[in-house]
């Protein structure tokens, strides 16, 4: 079974520019979380969607923004780059959500300059 | 308990030692706590889910226990090995979200 794979795994952004990162969930899973890394910070959670719909959102501003597709792929969109932002991003699927454990994927390091 | 906590923060044993982490969790509405292996360039790796108290979980050489009525997790490495060197994370749950602490990092040294 094919793991959960993030495009791209890096990228270099400007301040005041808009960012779109995609994560495919492993195959029948219908649940994908989003968490942001940074140092000092650990994991941080996004939010988390199921059947195309947010059930959770993390205490982020609005700037950062997400989506689920009827194929359970996700994405994750962050508007107005802000030096602040830079950080691994990971996501996770699994079957339904918790308490069911979580498959991460490698992560998409972004960096803003 | 806000937040979750782990300690210690790091640690650095000599193979064949044996060695213990904790998590402090808010033991108010608990759900379910998760452990996970994070190795460097590696994504986090699930070790157990946990949902009953008294609950002791084992995969080899890890273990971990759980006790919700005061909100905490041990996780236990019996005969720890190079290859267990790892950042060793806890999650507890919250709705649909994992609230993560900050890891215990373990250097394991021949």
């Amino acid at each position: 079974k094919a793991g959960v794979t993030q495009t791209p795994r890096y990228l270099i952004k400007t301040r005041g520019q808009q960012v779109t990162l995609s994560c495919s969930p492993i195959s029948g899973h219908r649940s994908v979380s989003w968490y942001q890394q940074t140092p000092g910070q650990g994991l941080q959670f996004l939010f988390e969607y199921f059947s195309e719909t947010q059930r959770n959102k993390g205490n982020f501003p609005g700037r950062f923004s997400g989506r689920q597709f009827s194929n359970s792929r996700s994405e994750m969109n962050v508007s107005t780059l802000e030096l602040g932002d830079s950080a691994l991003y990971l996501c996770a699927s699994s079957f339904s959500g918790s308490p069911y454990e979580q498959y991460f994927g490698p992560g998409t390091r972004l960096t803003v300059t | 308990i806000l937040n979750v906590e782990q300690s210690p923060q790091s640690l650095h044993v000599q193979e064949g030692d044996s060695t213990n982490f904790t998590c402090s969790f808010p033991s108010s509405n608990f759900y379910a706590l998760h452990w996970y292996r994070w190795e460097t360039a590696k994504s986090p790796e699930a070790l157990f889910v946990m949902t009953l108290n008294g609950d002791e979980k084992k995969k080899g050489r890890i273990s971990a226990t759980l006790n919700t009525k005061e909100g905490y997790s041990y996780l236990y490495i019996k005969g720890s090995q190079p290859e267990d060197s790892a950042t060793y994370l806890c999650a507890s749950v919250s709705g649909y979200a994992l609230n993560f602490g900050k890891g215990t990092s373990l250097l394991v040294t021949p």
